[in-house]
Order: C-alpha cells, then structure tokens, then sequence
C-alpha cells in the first residue's frame, strides 16, 4: 500500500545530542514536509522540499537540517541547537498545487 | 501572514447528534484550498474534504458537509449522526502556496477542536 513512514515512532534523547527522523515515501509525490506540533497546538511546518537536493526553510527552521537526496526521502535532524525539542514530529507529502498533504504517523522525541 | 481561528476548544455530544465545528480564516491570497482534517489519539493526521477559493458551492460527503462562505472567511465542518468513532481533534487548514511556481503548498493549521462523542 502507498503511504508514508515514519520511524522511530518513539525517540529519546539526551540534552546534546543530534537525532534524525526518518521518513520514505511510495507515493511518487515531489513535495515534502516536516511539521512539529506541540500539546494543544496545531501544526507548524519546519522545512519543506518541491525536488531533490532542493529544501526551503518553513516557519521554525532554527535548531533543525533536512536533506533530499532521493525522492522517497526527506530525513529531519534535530541538533543540540534546538532548545526546545520535546515535540511530536509529523512527515507529509503532497502532489499537484491542490492536492491533499498525506501525513506519517508522526516521531514522538523527548529530551531528557 | 495567514492566520486561523478555530474558537471551539472542546465539544461534547451525544452519539447521533450533529455537530458542527466552525472554522475562521484570514488571508491576502486570492487563490487557495481550505482543508479539515481528523486525528485520532494515535497521532496521524487523516485528510477529511477540500475545498478550492474558487467554488463555494456546498457538498455532503456521507456524514460529512461544509459550509464555505468566501466573503466572510469561513470554513465550518458539519457531521451528522455522530458516532463514537468520530471522537478526536478536528483541524482546518487553508492552503497557500508556498513559492509562486511549484506546488508546495503551506497549510496553516488552526489549535484544533477535540471532539468527544459520548455513547
């Protein structure tokens, strides 16, 4: 079946650190995205990428890299320079200018 | 700057209920797309209708119809007959592109509504 995945869907981590979430596509979609959500909140999208080896900066990209090196994959690191990282972590991606963002079931990262 | 207001923090009803979930937007853009989506407590977020700027005309979808009115800005998502499944938080989300060629889009998404439907 075509979807999103994301993994680990559980992460811990210790002040510091750098740790990268995973997240592969089969939908053949250009678009990508990564959004952070935090308790009682909606969304905000963190970075975003239309084509390989092409990623745009959203709304709260400080403390975070991506890359695209392929099209199924948009890996998120979340680096020490992060102050706040304790979040839910939600991939998505998208095709055509209307189309509907599909979701992964979301990284769950708490630092310790 | 888009913004989103979703006023209801939490609803309650009864199963079999209706209920109707309202949805204020605020943009510059004269071009979009207006989504609801579902997430349930396992976390991932379900894609609900859309909705583009252009076409106000309103639909029913099984149990599900909205109510889009351009001229004030509003997005409002009705279930009828409500079930228990239907439990979770309830997201509107405008889509705005992102770059003006290219199809990444930007959905700003509202705090969200929980909605708890009682047996």
């Amino acid at each position: 079946d075509g979807g999103i995945t994301q993994s680990p869907k559980y992460l811990f981590r210790k002040e510091g650190q750098n740790v990268t979430l995973s997240c592969e596509q089969n939908l053949n979609h250009d678009a990508m995205y990564w959004y952070r959500q935090d308790p009682g909140q909606g969304l905000r999208l963190i970075y975003y990428s239309q084509i390989v080896n092409d990623f745009q900066k959203g709304d709260i990209a400080e403390g975070y890299s991506v890359s695209r090196e392929k099209k199924e994959s948009f890996p998120l690191t979340v680096t020490s320079a992060q102050k706040n990282p304790t979040a839910f972590y939600l991939c998505a991606s998208s095709q055509g200018a209307g189309g509907e963002l599909f979701f992964g079931e979301g990284s769950r990262l708490t630092v310790l | 700057a888009q913004k989103v207001t979703q006023a209801q923090t939490e609803i309650s009803v009864v199963e079999k209920e209706d209920v109707t979930l309202d949805c204020v937007y605020e943009t510059r853009d004269t071009t979009y797309y207006l989504f609801w989506y579902k997430q349930p407590p396992s976390g991932e977020l379900v894609f609900l209708i859309r909705r583009n700027s252009f076409d106000e005309q309103n639909e029913i979808s099984g149990r599900y119809s909205w109510n889009f009115q351009k001229s004030t800005s509003s997005f409002n998502f009705t279930i009828t007959a409500s079930q228990v499944v239907d439990s979770a938080v309830y997201f509107c989300a405008p889509s705005f592109p992102l770059i003006s060629s290219g199809s990444a889009r930007q959905l700003t998404f509202g705090s969200g509504t929980q909605l708890t439907v009682l047996p």
